[in-house]
């Protein structure tokens, strides 16, 4: 069974750009969420979406959202990009909604913002 | 507020010893969650073990151990025979409330464990 799978894996962007992260969950997981790990705050929650619907949100500003489609997949966007966006982006997919316990992680996308 | 609290930054363990890593939380929510992740320097987060706050017994994977005390609010992690392998971040994590669409995760800072042979 494939993992899941992130694209790009490294990216470079400049500032005030905007920037869009793809996964593919393992298949037939429904729920997929995106989590920002940076040395300075560590990991931080970001969304999740089950069927489609963004289910959870964490503390985050508007710049970040994202999207599911009907086969699971999600895409994570960042508008207006700034240095602190610079980080290492982590998506997780799980069978169900309620209760992340059973998440697997894929090898995560490098964003660096100049 | 909830928290999650690892106070060992880093750690050194001598290769085949066992390794205790701490994890302490914090949370008013009665029905919550307990994770452990590695984190290898390649990036991908792995999940070693789960402890429900209503478990019973304390949950055990292979070489790892949750030693799981609910009135200190701790959740270490044992590994037993450290290997060469092992090296790598861990995180301590929690998930609250448990079956809730709702639930959100929070994970602690980390805690580098170093293997030497």
């Amino acid at each position: 069974k494939a993992g899941v799978t992130q694209t790009p894996r490294y990216l470079i962007k400049t500032r005030g750009q905007q920037v869009t992260l793809s996964c593919s969950p393992i298949s037939g997981h429904r729920s997929v969420s995106w989590y920002q790990q940076t040395p300075g705050q560590g990991l931080q929650f970001l969304f999740e979406y089950f069927s489609e619907t963004q289910r959870n949100k964490g503390n985050f500003p508007g710049r970040f959202s994202g999207r599911q489609f009907s086969n699971s997949r999600s895409e994570m966007n960042v508008s207006t990009l700034e240095l602190g966006d610079s980080a290492l982006y982590l998506c997780a997919s799980s069978l169900e909604s309620a209760g992340p316990y059973e998440q697997y992680f894929g090898p995560g996308t490098r964003l660096t913002v100049t | 507020a909830q928290k999650i609290t690892q106070t060992q930054p880093g750690m050194f363990v001598q290769e085949k010893e066992a390794v205790t890593l701490d994890c302490t939380y914090d949370t008013s929510d009665p029905s919550y969650g307990l994770f452990w992740y590695k984190q290898p320097s390649s990036g991908e987060m792995i999940f070693l073990i789960y402890q429900g706050s209503y478990d019973q017994q304390n949950a055990t994977e292979g070489r790892y151990s949750l030693n799981f005390q609910k009135a200190r609010k701790s959740a270490n992690l044992v590994i037993s025979a450290s290997q060469l392998g092992d090296s790598a971040m861990y995180f301590c994590a929690m998930t609250f409330p448990l079956y809730s669409s709702a639930s959100k995760i929070i994970f602690g800072s980390g805690t580098r464990l170093s293997i030497r042979p």
